[in-house]
């Protein structure tokens, strides 16, 4: 089965410095990425997809994402931070490809300091 | 469009109790999945269901059953409430047909169990 990888629970960034969260994947067919997004007792919104189109993957709000297959790895990025990005991220990939379920990592918690 | 509903948001049950918590789509989505959110354990697939009629158990279904009857809804029964069953309990749709691997997420039910 497919699954991913989060390293590091938590990141700690300061307002406007750039952001990366880790995540690696394994997979032994090409596989659909997504990086969602949960604000504080809410539910999860997608920031953005792979799904085997263009390798550099822009979100919404700044983010954006490279699928790089060497390394077996999906990392997200933005360059620089907003307090509002404070939230949990979790990176996911789709069973089988099939569509009818996420596999998510553990999730990495989001603080963004003045 | 309403996207992804839940109901209740919140709910205490005694140990023993049985309830059954709603989810409603109103995007024509084939596939339905029912996630529980556990901290530190990222989102974990209960059931699932690719068509009206048709389910089948994720990775950790013991304790809930599911049906569906039509393609809008898609609820899930808790039999006998124990208490390893407190969590946050996530409803989700997709339209891999449509092209959509992506899921789109409910608010959530919290749920506690005494």
């Amino acid at each position: 089965a497919q699954s991913v990888t989060q390293l590091g629970s938590h990141v700690s960034v300061s307002e406007g410095a750039l952001v990366l969260l880790r995540c690696n994947y394994s997979s032994s067919v090409p596989p659909y990425l997504f990086w969602y997004v949960q604000y504080p007792n809410q539910g999860l919104q997608l920031l953005l997809k792979y799904t085997s189109a263009a390798t550099l993957v822009k979100g919404i709000n700044g983010f954006e994402a490279e699928f790089k297959k060497s390394e077996t790895s999906f990392h997200l990025t933005k360059p620089s931070a907003h307090m509002r990005d404070a939230a949990e991220y979790f990176c996911a990939v789709s069973e089988t490809n099939s569509g009818y379920a996420l596999n998510f990592g553990k999730g990495t918690s989001l603080l963004v300091t003045p | 469009n309403a996207g992804v509903t839940q109901t209740p948001k919140f709910q205490v049950l005694k140990t023993g109790q049985s309830m059954t918590l709603q989810c409603a789509q109103d995007m024509n989505h084939e596939y339905m999945s029912w996630y529980r959110q556990d901290p530190g354990m990222g989102l974990r697939l209960i059931h699932y269901s690719v068509g009206a009629g048709i389910t089948d158990q994720g990775e950790v279904p013991n304790g809930y059953n599911v049906s569906r009857s039509t393609t809008e809804d898609f609820p899930l029964r808790l039999l006998s409430a124990a208490p390893s069953q407190t969590s946050v309990y996530f409803c989700a749709s997709s339209s891999p047909g449509r092209g959509h691997y992506e899921q789109y997420f409910g608010p959530g039910t919290r749920l506690t169990v005494t």
